[in-house]
């Protein structure tokens, strides 16, 4: 258990839905990272916050935006859902950005209908 | 635009045998390399991070090297197990992961 939560584990929606998926972190990280992995790609990075600012953004399609609250959670939302947004979305959290070991959570399941 | 690339795709040993597992890195300045195994359906987990001073690396039957001048690091895995069958990803530090070597250990 790497001590970072993902909710849900498996959503089933259909085309042009919109879906949220939720993080914690570890506790005392203060870095959360967002990643897809479809079936023929490796991981592609989405979007990185470090205490509740963004700090870096990687292949983010405009159809999905995320957000870190406060007590440093996070949110991927994705809209306007495609067949090839389904995938596996995993979240990961580290103390800082770049140096640090990243741990990830267990992902959320997608599959768009 | 940083690329990572691993070799081979994918690769069968028989337990107990060795391997070693390649990933090459274009990233400059370098900081850092990451290695990762993920067993299907679950999440990464660290094995290693390989910073600019360091050449070898170890956690437990695995073992991280990286050549700075080439820009290569390797994966060693000793005495392979049947949990060792996963995919095995390597990352620079800009968040650029490597598409992963499948390694299949078979008894």
């Amino acid at each position: 258990d790497s001590g970072v939560t993902q909710t849900p584990k498996h959503l089933i929606t259909a085309t042009g839905q919109r879906v949220t998926l939720r993080c914690s972190p570890r506790s005392g990280d203060l870095s959360v990272y967002w990643y897809q992995q479809s079936l023929d790609q490796g991981l592609q990075f989405l979007i990185q916050y470090y205490n509740g600012e963004e700090r870096a953004k990687g292949n983010i399609l405009e159809r999905f935006s995320a957000q870190q609250f406060p007590d440093l959670h996070s949110e991927l939302n994705l809209s306007s859902l495609e067949l090839g947004d389904s995938a596996l979305y995993f979240c990961a959290s580290s103390v800082y950005p770049h140096t640090d070991t990243q741990y990830f959570g267990p992902g959320t399941r997608l599959t768009v209908l | 635009k940083n690329q990572v690339e691993q070799s081979p795709q994918s690769l069968i040993i028989l337990e107990g045998k060795n391997c070693t597992l390649q990933c090459n890195y274009t990233v400059s300045p370098f900081s850092n390399l990451r290695w990762y195994k993920q067993d299907t359906g679950r999440g990464p987990v660290s094995l290693t991070i390989m910073t600019f001073s360091e050449n070898t690396k170890s956690n437990g039957r695995y073992t991280a090297t990286l050549d700075a001048d080439t820009k290569q690091s390797s994966l060693h895995i000793t005495a392979s197990q049947l949990s060792d069958s996963a995919s095995y990803i390597c990352d620079d530090y800009k968040l650029s992961f490597g598409a992963g070597t499948t390694v299949t250990v078979r008894a």
